[in-house]
């Protein structure tokens, strides 16, 4: 079975600065998805970025870029010029296929608290 | 606003009830998800519907069932409710195409249940 591993429960970053947070997992597919969606203290689950196991470019969305390493199944977010606005949970997320034929596996998540 | 909605926000009722939760899908996606958020269990996958149909089925309970209506929208009935079934529970939906890399699951505000 697909396991999301998130090591840091608690992150920290000065306003401005960059933050980067880690990911790990675990599967014996060649062909999957992996995601970051942020929960803000409203609870709502938003899409950060994604990234498609085939393509070899990481991923970048605006101010959010991954570090996507298949070889090692790490998959970071970093986060640059960092806002308050950004203070949430992050999970890191896996699925088999596009995200729309297939589960999400989740991490447990990292709580970021941007400092003004 | 990510298209997807959830009725009712909150819910309160006591042990040994039944309970059921609301979703409407983005319009035109065809597929949605439920998932639960607890604190010792994080995020997790109960069930897929897609097109009314049963697609997937991940830690749900035999307590709790789910359906697809031909409209799209779906409910989640959960009953014999215990204090363990205190959560917050997620719809997602996403419009599978022919090329599912396209595509990704969307949330809804989800409902939180507290249970007595």
């Amino acid at each position: 079975a697909q396991t999301v591993t998130q090591s840091q429960p608690e992150m920290s970053v000065q306003e401005a600065e960059t933050v980067t947070l880690s990911c790990t997992y675990d599967t014996s597919e060649s062909d999957y998805y992996l995601f970051w969606y942020k929960q803000p203290p409203s609870r709502q689950m938003i899409l950060v970025i994604r990234q498609e196991a085939y393509k070899q470019q990481n991923a970048t969305e605006n101010r959010f870029s991954v570090n996507f390493q298949k070889a090692a199944k790490s998959f970071s977010l970093k986060i640059s010029d960092s806002q308050l606005g950004d203070a949430a949970m992050y999970f890191c997320a896996y699925s088999n296929y596009g995200g729309s034929q297939g589960n999400l596996i989740f991490g447990k998540g990292t709580k970021l608290s941007v400092k003004p | 606003d990510s298209g997807v909605t959830q009725t009712p926000k909150h819910l309160i009722t006591a042990t040994g009830q039944r309970v059921t939760l609301r979703c409407s899908p983005r319009s035109g996606d065809l597929s949605v998800y439920w998932y639960q958020q607890s604190l010792d269990q994080g995020l997790q996958f109960l069930i897929q519907y897609y097109n009314g149909e049963e697609r997937a089925k991940g830690n749900i309970l035999e307590r709790f069932s789910a359906q697809q209506f031909p409209d799209l929208h779906s409910e989640l009935n959960l009953s014999s409710l215990e204090l363990g079934d205190s959560a917050l529970y997620f719809c997602a939906s996403s419009n599978p195409s022919r090329d599912s890399r396209l595509d990704t699951q969307y949330f809804g505000p989800g409902t939180r249940l507290t249970v007595l």
